[in-house]
């Protein structure tokens, strides 16, 4: 079984210019997570799918993050503009639906916004 | 919201020896999770405990489950080098968004 891919696996970028992530679950699963790890620090939840609906996304600074999943399958994160602080690595997880939400995650994307 | 809060921080600890690290929650957990992450990549699935299950094994893994106290631990029993990484345990409850805590970093010393 295929796992979950995402590109690029490395980005630098200078502040204020744009990037775009591209996530590719595991087929079938429903539920697709996008995360933002700063160093040191655990995943934090930028925005959840159910399918192709949006589930939860506080914590998304919505004036210049945006997400979208098309048909409910691949997903795209971009950050326009980006900033210093949002050096970090943006992991794509998926699960199935259902109680037991075991996530499988990708092998991240390591943005460095100078 | 449900996060879980790993303890210790960090551990480090010799090749052959045993690793614990403890796991706190605040709510009702429908099961709770343990994932493990290498440097530069992505978390890793290690093991799930149902709220009705006191004690799992997978391997030289062991977890167990106190709902009473809400906590939980993985003890990795026999460390080895490659098991340097940092775990993080993730509490699922109904409904509940799981976050991640910090996690625990273990450095296992060849």
């Amino acid at each position: 079984e295929a796992g979950v891919a995402q590109s690029p696996r490395y980005k630098i970028i200078e502040k204020r210019q744009s990037v775009a992530f591209w996530c590719n679950p595991i087929s079938g699963h429903a539920t697709l997570y996008w995360y933002q790890q700063i160093l040191g620090q655990g995943p934090k939840l930028l925005i959840q799918f159910q399918n192709n609906g949006v589930v939860d996304d506080s914590q998304l600074p919505k004036d210049r993050f945006s997400a979208e999943r098309l048909k409910g399958v691949d997903s795209t994160l971009k950050i326009q503009p980006a900033k210093l602080e949002d050096s970090a690595v943006y992991l794509c997880a998926s699960s199935l639906e259902g109680l037991l939400k075991t996530q499988y995650f990708g092998p991240g994307t390591r943005l460095l916004v100078l | 919201s449900q996060q879980g809060e790993e303890d210790p921080q960090a551990l480090s600890i010799q090749e052959g020896e045993n690793a614990t690290m403890n796991c706190s929650y605040k709510t009702s957990i429908n099961n709770l999770q343990w994932y493990r992450q290498n440097s530069g990549r992505g978390l890793v699935h290690l093991i799930l405990i149902r709220s009705n299950e006191r004690e799992k094994h997978s391997g030289r893994l062991r977890v167990t489950l106190d709902t009473s106290k809400k906590s939980s631990s993985l003890l990795i029993t026999a460390s080895r080098a490659a098991d340097t990484a940092s775990y993080f345990c993730a509490p699922v409850g109904g409904g509940f968004k799981t976050i991640f805590g910090a996690g625990t970093r273990l450095f296992v010393k060849a």
